[in-house]
């Protein structure tokens, strides 16, 4: 049982280049979001899916997009990387059964740096 | 809007002291959800608490213990006898009603705790 795993563990873009951050979990979680976290700050949502075909959108989508065809896989993709989307990225996914939140189980993160 | 607060950026302590972290949130929801996270310096981010709107009791589990007080909105975790393994960034977090808000996280910005020999 691997939880949620994260590839790759670092990664160096150049401006304008695309890139897709892969994430697998094989705890049948219906539930999957993607974060970044700037320097100092805490995680932000950039968007999440309630199961497979249905995505949709965090607090900061803008430049990404993501799609959800299987229940484990939740791939983040990055258009024209910019520097402003140098960042730690994590995956995290969670199970809710009767609609309640709980604890979600996150990836080891991505570094990203776009230069 | 949802908001979480962690005005304490960073603490230092000695070893065996106890530390306290604050935490304040704003929520519109009657029924939500309070977090911890713990995030060490190797960067991978461990769950330690989860605690509902409707559940006021404070816990403890060993030398942590979580206080929620719905009547200050604030969900305050402290350390006893602190040691140098909890050097790390603390995290609390808030997820409102599940239905409408897809169990996503809102995230106070961490406090780092420095815990020294």
């Amino acid at each position: 049982n691997a939880g949620v795993t994260q590839t790759p563990k670092f990664r160096i873009l150049k401006i304008g280049q695309s890139m897709t951050l892969q994430c697998t979990q094989d705890m049948n979680h219906n539930y999957m979001y993607w974060y970044r976290q700037d320097p100092g700050m805490g995680l932000k949502l950039i968007y999440y899916s309630v199961g497979a075909g249905i995505t949709d959108k965090g607090e900061v989508p803008n430049g990404y997009n993501v799609s959800r065809s299987t229940t484990e896989d939740f791939p983040l993709r990055l258009e024209l990387a910019a520097p402003s989307q140098t960042s730690v990225y994590f995956c995290a996914s969670s199970y809710s059964p009767g609609g309640s939140s709980y604890e979600q189980y996150f990836g080891p993160g991505t570094r990203l740096t776009v230069t | 809007a949802q908001k979480v607060t962690q005005a304490q950026t960073e603490i230092s302590v000695v070893e065996k002291e106890d530390v306290t972290l604050d935490c304040v949130y704003e929520t519109r929801d009657t029924t939500y959800y309070l977090f911890w996270y713990k995030q060490p310096p190797s960067g991978e981010l461990v769950f330690l608490i989860r605690r509902n709107s409707f559940d006021e009791q404070n816990e403890i589990s060993g030398r942590y213990s979580w206080n929620f007080q719905k009547s200050t909105s604030s969900f305050n975790f402290t350390i006893t006898a602190s040691q140098v393994v909890d050097s790390a960034v603390y995290f609390c977090a808030l997820s409102e009603s599940f239905y409408n808000q897809g169990g996503k996280l809102i995230f106070g910005q961490g406090t780092e705790l420095s815990v020294k020999p």
